[in-house]
């Protein structure tokens, strides 16, 4: 489902600590996946992507991890900063043009 | 860096008021997107395009329509506003095979 605002699911961290964000998707045919970043007031921000053929991919302090076999995708934020405070969410690419938003997760982080 | 441009950040209209979103791209993408996103419903694809003049409708096309006369332009038009149509309004553009490049939204408040 698609769900973002007032009553998301919240992570709060401490600065500094690793966090993880996880996003169960519905469809086991999509083959595409991706993380954005949404901050207040602003629009989402394409975060790290990965394909179904693989299992993990990393990027600069991000890593996602694909679990095919329980439709599971993973976000960690290695050394969380201040400035990573937002809405989290993941998309499936479930066919032509069709992206499908997961239900984000709203990270706090504390200095 | 993909560019996604929005022409305005914020608009306040009038009910009955024939409604112009504009939206620029600088990659070249053959896929432009509209979603509304509202809180608690997430990001609701409204219309895309997938070539220049060519549109289809997405999950929520009634009461707006669309048009791309030329590749990096993407045009939303809301025949005549009404009070429902008050959202944050996002355009994204797509490489093919690629994920989502929002830019950074227009807040539509119809009075």
């Amino acid at each position: 489902g698609e769900s973002v605002g007032l009553h998301l699911p919240t992570l709060s961290v401490q600065e500094g600590d690793n966090s993880i964000i996880n996003c169960a998707y519905s469809n086991s045919a999509s083959d595409y996946f991706i993380w954005y970043k949404q901050e207040s007031g602003k629009g989402p921000q394409f975060i790290i992507d990965i394909r179904s053929n693989m299992d993990k991919r990393q990027g600069q302090r991000v890593t996602v991890l694909l679990n095919k076999t329980v439709k599971h995708l993973s976000l960690q934020i290695a050394a969380t900063q201040p400035g990573d405070s937002a809405v989290y969410f993941c998309a499936e690419n479930t066919g032509f043009q069709k992206l499908v938003f997961g239900t984000g997760t709203r990270l706090l982080v504390s200095p | 860096d993909v560019k996604v441009t929005q022409s305005s950040r914020y608009l306040v209209k009038r009910t009955g008021e024939k409604v112009f979103l504009e939206c620029v791209q600088d990659m070249d993408h053959e896929n432009m997107f509209w979603y509304r996103q509202d809180p608690g419903l997430g990001l609701r694809l409204i219309y895309f395009s997938y070539d220049v003049k060519m549109k289809e409708k997405g999950d929520i096309p009634e009461g707006y329509s669309v048009s791309r006369e030329k590749k990096e332009r993407f045009s939303l038009i809301l025949e005549s506003a009404s009070t429902n149509q008050t959202s944050m309004y996002l355009c994204a553009s797509r490489p093919v095979g690629g994920g989502l490049f929002f830019g950074s939204g227009t807040q539509l408040s119809v009075l």
